[in-house]
């Protein structure tokens, strides 16, 4: 069975860093990409930023580009995401997804985690 | 940035009825556009893939059409666990973006 388990959300001040992680298991975690996507309080989804199986590929939606970095150890099967320099709009719940690894291109997303939420606030 | 635009933003029926949802992008996906459903305080669940492949475990009912700019998610025949809030997703380049969703709520 698939799980996803994040952790590391709670309450930030601005400007503050949290560091998230994902715990996978359940399915060969080095040969799948990997995103973390958001929600904010009452809002849709937003993708943050991906990465890829081996971790040589990274993207980010622009609202974090520059403060967030992926990252992921297939040794230990995490997932992780730094948040650096955060702000108020940063407060949403964090989900990690496993991407369907399907033969063209990333995502969608097969499977998520519970989500971890992270308040941003003084 | 890809934007994708749901309709209706809200969707009344009852039990038994067919729900027909809507989700058109600002550009061309072909047909890299998926949906999902969300159920109040759990995680997005995967229906539909590359406009019209259904998930595993995803019952018959559900079912995804259109290519291009204009896809539509149908559900015939509405069971009370389908009550949600569905979303679209293109992964036709990045970034990913997703609608702003449609809340199916029983009439």
């Amino acid at each position: 069975e698939v799980q996803l388990l994040e952790s590391g959300g709670g309450l930030v001040q601005p400007g503050g860093s949290l560091r998230l992680s994902c715990a996978a298991s359940g399915f060969t975690f080095s040969s799948s990409d990997m995103s973390w996507v958001r929600q904010a309080p009452g809002k849709g989804l937003e993708w943050v930023s991906a990465i890829s199986a081996s971790g040589d590929i990274t993207h980010y939606a622009d609202s974090v580009k520059g403060r967030f970095i992926i990252s992921r150890d297939n040794s230990m099967n995490t997932l992780d995401l730094q948040m650096n320099d955060m702000r108020a709009e940063d407060t949403a719940v964090y989900f990690c997804a496993k991407d369907l690894n399907l033969p063209i291109g990333w995502s969608p997303f097969d499977y998520w985690g519970q989500g971890t939420l992270v308040t941003v606030s003084s | 940035e890809i934007v994708l635009t749901q309709s209706p933003g809200t969707l009344s029926l009852s039990p038994g009825e067919r729900a027909t949802l809507s989700c058109r992008a600002s550009q061309n996906v072909i047909s890299y556009l998926a949906w999902y459903q969300q159920r109040p305080g759990q995680a997005p669940r995967l229906l539909i893939y590359d406009t019209s492949n259904r998930a595993t475990g995803i019952p018959a009912r559900f079912s995804g059409s259109g290519s291009g700019t204009d896809f539509t998610l149908t559900i015939t025949s509405l069971e009370p666990e389908d009550f949600a809030v569905y979303y679209c997703q293109q992964r036709r380049s990045w970034p990913i973006t997703f609608g702003q969703g449609t809340r199916l709520e029983i009439k």
